[in-house]
Order: C-alpha cells, then structure tokens, then sequence
C-alpha cells in the first residue's frame, strides 16, 4: 500500500530555530505539493514541484520558507528562522499528470505538526 | 472573500440522516472539482470527484451547477463513521493546483 510518508510527525521548537520537515513521495508520482493547515487559513498551498522543478512557490513566505526537491525520492521544507506565526500542520502530498480532466488525485502524508514558543 | 466557501458548520445528525452541504467558488475558469474528507489529526483524503452530470457513490452523492458555481455533497443514510471534515475543493486550469474550502464539520450521533 503505497503512502506518502512525511518526518518528523511533530516538532515543538523554539522562536528563531531552523526546522526542517521531509517528505517522501509515493513511488513513480512526479508532482510533490507542500500544504499548511491552520484552524484560521485552512489548507493552503505553499509550493509544488514536478519533476523535481519548482512550478510555483508563491504561497510560501519567501525569506524564511525553502522548499527543494533534491532527488525524486525526498522533498524538504525549512523554515529558518522559525516564527510562532509558523505553527501549524504542514502537509505534503503527491500525485502524478491526470488522464483526464476529473480524474486527478492527491494522496496526502500524515503530516508535521508544528509547534513554534 | 475566499475563492472556495464553505459553512463550517457543525452539522450535528442524528444517524440514519440525510445530510447536504453546499459550496461555491468564485473562479469560473475552475475546471475540476472534488470533496475530500479529513478525520480529526488525520491527512485529507479524496471523497469523491464531481462531475457536471453528478455522480452517486453509495450513500453520496455530488452535483455540480456550473451556472451558479456551486457544488453539492449529499450523505444519506448517515453513519456515526461519517462524523468528519468534508472539505470542497476546485483545480483551475493548469497543473493540479487544488483550492480547499475551510470545511463542513459533521458529526453524527447515535
């Protein structure tokens, strides 16, 4: 059963500390989507890869989120400096091209909970 | 004014109940449209996709009207397992960029 897996599940940090969350994509998927989730924003789009090229970062706060993929295996998202504003569960998900309009799928990881004091 | 809304609800039935969450988008260029589910801590997982002709699964059902850019989730029969988040989401054009709604909580009682 493939499943997107993501380190660590929970991460309780200090303001000003570097996190760094890891996501491994299900096998043979090519598109990697980072998401973060807050009870206020809901479920928002940070960044997301195909091929392991960055297609669109605009959701991310840019001077102090990076996002890479540095093989098709593994994707990371740091965040450096850490803020309190930053806690929140952080979603990774992949998928691969739909066949048809309709039929594309996400699967989602089980995701980092974030805790910044 | 978000681009996908929903009522957050909660939405508290008794089962055996038939329960309909609606939601709408603002984007008319939305192309694709699905209800995801989220359990409490857990991961958003696809429901079901939803298709202009409206398409049944079980004891759901979705409709989507173009025309008034809304979209229907119908759960019939509910089951105490169905207690949830159900999350409304539309893909625009191009590379599988989801919008997700804030979600409609549902809890079912005995």
């Amino acid at each position: 059963d493939a499943r997107v897996t993501q380190t660590p599940r929970h991460k309780v940090t200090e303001m000003g500390q570097e996190v760094t969350m890891r996501c491994q994509p299900i096998l043979g998927h090519n598109t990697v989507f980072w998401y973060r989730q807050t009870m206020m924003q809901g479920l928002e789009l940070l960044a997301y890869f195909r091929n392991r090229a960055p297609l669109d970062d605009s959701g991310m706060p840019k001077d102090r989120f990076s996002a890479e993929m540095p093989d098709a295996t593994l994707a990371t998202l740091k965040i450096q400096p850490s803020e309190p504003r930053d806690s929140a569960v952080y979603f990774c998900a992949s998928g691969s091209p739909p066949a048809s309009v309709g039929t594309d799928t996400q699967y989602f990881g089980p995701g980092t909970r974030l805790t910044v004091l | 004014r978000k681009e996908v809304e929903q009522d957050p609800g909660p939405f508290n039935v008794p089962e055996g109940a038939t329960v309909a969450f609606n939601c709408t988008y603002s984007n008319s260029a939305s192309q694709s449209f699905f209800w995801y589910r989220q359990d409490c801590r857990k991961e958003p997982k696809l429901l079901m996709s939803v298709y202009s002709s409206g398409n049944e699964d079980g004891r759901f059902t979705a409709q989507l009207n173009r025309a008034s850019q809304y979209i229907s989730l119908l759960i019939r029969d509910s089951k105490l397992s169905d207690s949830a988040t159900y999350l409304c989401v539309v893909m625009n054009t191009g590379f599988q960029k989801l919008v997700f709604g804030t979600g409609t909580r549902l809890l079912v009682s005995p």
